[in-house]
């Protein structure tokens, strides 16, 4: 079955610190991508990769970063938190050729920043 | 503006009760509609997927309809259980292909009380 993995699922940080937010995936998909979600709104995308050392900016990139070293793995990384990122953050994989281009996500990422 | 508009926004029904959950849309071009269930905590898993204008389908006690035309979407659950618990996400992409946009709506909450 696919899975998307994400670490950790909870992080409280302070303002003006860094955080990384992993995301490994076994499903052998090209696409990844990573989206806040926000009490009360649709997810949103920051970031996606299509293949990997390449990453694209989705609707909201500022403020974040995005790697992607592997097929498997695309990390969001927030060089300076700021107190409005705090969010849940899920990321997802897809096959857009094949499985109906469905998105598999992980079971998100919980971020307080402080 | 928000372009994927789902009603209600919360809803409490009986275990066994059928519910209606409904989803309105802007997104032009509309290729596909897709529903995922939420469970607290989790991550959004796929129901099913609309493609053709008047599409219906059927997945157990879920069913879906799509009107292209009035850009209007229906989840149907029947029998409701308790697991039935979650926030059910409409989710309209703009092409069949990875270049396509996803946009969201920001979710119907369904609580089913014994």
């Amino acid at each position: 079955e696919a899975a998307v993995t994400q670490s950790p699922r909870s992080k409280v940080a302070v303002t003006g610190g860094k955080v990384t937010l992993s995301c490994h995936q076994t499903n052998n998909h090209d696409y990844m991508y990573w989206y806040r979600q926000d009490t009360g709104h649709g997810l949103r995308l920051i970031h996606y990769s299509y293949v990997a050392d390449s990453t694209e900016k989705g609707d909201i990139p500022d403020g974040y970063k995005a790697s992607r070293p592997s097929q498997e793995n695309f990390s969001l990384i927030l060089e300076l938190a700021s107190l409005s990122q705090t969010a849940v953050y899920f990321c997802a994989s897809s096959d857009p050729f094949n499985s109906g281009n469905t998105l598999y996500f992980g079971e998100g990422s919980r971020l307080i920043v402080v | 503006k928000t372009q994927v508009e789902q009603s209600p926004q919360s809803l409490v029904v009986r275990q066994g009760e059928n519910c209606v959950l409904q989803c309105n849309y802007s997104v032009t071009p509309d290729n596909h509609l897709r529903w995922f269930k939420q469970d607290t905590g989790k991550g959004l898993v796929s129901l099913t997927v609309l493609v053709h204008e008047n599409d219906k389908t059927s997945n157990g006690r879920y069913s879906a309809t799509l009107d292209k035309d009035a850009k209007h979407s229906t989840l149907h659950i029947t029998a409701t259980l308790l697991d039935d618990t979650a926030t059910y996400i409409c989710v309209v992409g703009d092409r069949g292909s990875a270049l396509g946009r996803l946009h969201f709506g920001a979710g119907t909450q369904l609580i089913v009380i014994p």
